[in-house]
């Protein structure tokens, strides 16, 4: 079946301190990846998205790149700020559906 | 704000009564998705429509239903509910189908059934 396991949390970091989120994935076929955001109170945000092998996705200075072989696609950022406090999801979208399937979640706490 | 909104963002409401939760997908969205978020499920996805025609469904109860309207709002209804129900309700909207599109969501709608 498709599942996505990440990291449990929290994970607590000084301001720019450099950020990792594991995140590995089960799926058949060829899944796109995803990594959403979840600020207190909001709903979720597109943080970024891969669609296939070796792709990278970035946003707001977060990276995580689409690795088949080891069926990953971690979460990082060099310098983490305290507004990047929040739950983050990894995800992913089966090969032809819609649907999306997360892991859950991993709070960032970050101090100043 | 992602132009997707929900309705009640909270409900209580006791077992055995029923429900119905409110969504309104950004302007020209054609798709619309329902998602449960408990502490037990963790985040998961119910059911999909696509202009007014059901897509996809997966993890959604039989007491549970929705529905698409021809102005491309969307409505879950919650039957005989019961104390496992409680979790916060996403709906999320995209332009299209497919994972090209981004799905947007809505802020939720907490439940809680006591």
């Amino acid at each position: 079946g498709n599942s996505v396991t990440q990291m449990e949390g929290p994970v607590t970091l000084s301001e720019e301190a450099f950020l990792t989120i594991n995140c590995t994935y089960t799926a058949t076929g060829y899944p796109s990846l995803f990594w959403y955001v979840q600020y207190p109170g909001e709903g979720l945000q597109l943080l970024l998205k891969a669609t296939k092998a070796d792709d990278k996705g970035s946003n707001k200075g977060f990276e995580a790149t689409y690795r088949k072989e080891t069926t990953s696609f971690h979460l990082e950022k060099g310098s983490v700020q305290v507004s990047d406090s929040a739950v983050y999801f990894c995800a992913l979208s089966p090969y032809n559906t819609d649907k999306l399937i997360f892991g859950t979640g991993t709070r960032l706490q970050v101090f100043p | 704000d992602s132009g997707v909104t929900q309705t009640p963002k909270h409900l209580i409401t006791a077992t055995g009564q029923r429900v119905t939760l409110r969504c309104s997908p950004r302007s020209g969205d054609l798709s619309v998705y329902w998602y449960q978020q408990s502490l037990d499920q963790g985040l998961q996805f119910l059911i999909q429509y696509y202009n007014g025609e059901e897509r996809a469904k997966e993890n959604i109860l039989e007491r549970f239903s929705a529905q698409q309207f021809p102005d491309l709002h969307s409505e879950l209804n919650l039957s005989s509910l019961e104390l496992g129900d409680s979790a916060l309700y996403f709906c999320a909207s995209s332009v299209g189908s497919g994972d090209l599109y981004e799905q947007y969501f809505g802020p939720g709608t907490r439940l809680t059934v006591t």
